[in-house]
């Protein structure tokens, strides 16, 4: 079973800041924060992860909180090709738990 | 860098029939992984692999079989096909124990 909770669904306007939260709060010390994005019918795409900083990239930034018990993916300028299902996972290095446990995600739609 | 590529995209299959998906991973990348997702059961892991070994397997039956060759590309097997067979099947490729993932765009399997 996936260890996160996200909301189903979120919309945003296009041009604005995406929020989109998610609560891991059985986390683990050694267990990063990864989020991926699905578009319609494609593989998903790795988006960002984290460990216990914060961590931004070219499209996103991570936001994990000091007790690492939830995080927020955040993208700052949401476009219509941001609309996707947002997969929030927590992960283990090594071992069997490499494998990536997807839950339902949040699905965002993205508003002109 | 070439992306994870997945050999057939689209595939027709009569139940009973056997069928075998290929996958080749972003070069360099050691680690290969399969997943199926199908609209009522979301994202599944299926088996992962490094260098050539079979490092670990979700709960899918025996039907469900791959294999990983010496320049790590992946193939999975699924025999004696079965409706509920139908989905998007899916390889990633990382390039070690604590990298991210990078999936393939899947191989669509239809079973009639």
């Amino acid at each position: 079973d996936a260890k996160t909770t996200q909301p189903p669904s979120m919309d945003c306007a296009e041009g604005r800041a995406a929020n989109l939260p998610c609560n891991h709060s059985t986390i683990s010390g050694n267990e990063y924060v990864y989020w991926y994005r699905q578009i319609h019918s494609q593989g998903p795409q790795y988006i960002i992860h984290g460990l216990k900083n914060n961590e931004t990239n070219e499209m996103a930034s991570l936001i994990i909180t000091e007790d690492r018990k939830s995080s927020t993916l955040i993208l700052p300028h949401a476009t219509l090709r941001d609309t996707a299902v947002y997969y929030c996972i927590v992960r283990a290095p090594g071992g069997s738990q490499r494998n990536l446990i997807f839950g339902k995600g949040t699905k965002l739609s993205v508003k002109p | 860098k070439a992306g994870v590529t997945q050999t057939p995209r689209y595939l027709i299959k009569t139940r009973g029939q056997q069928v075998t998906l290929s996958c080749s991973p972003i070069s360099g990348h050691r680690s290969v992984s399969w997943y199926q997702q199908t609209p009522g059961q979301g994202l599944q892991f299926l088996f992962e692999y490094f260098s050539e070994t079979q490092r670990n397997k979700g709960n899918f039956p025996g039907r469900f079989s791959g294999r990983q060759f010496s320049n790590s590309r992946s193939e999975m097997n699924v025999s004696t096909l079965e409706l509920g067979d139908s989905a998007l099947y899916l390889c990633a490729s990382s390039e070690g124990v604590r990298a991210e993932a990078f999936f393939g765009q899947g191989t669509r399997l239809t079973v009639v």
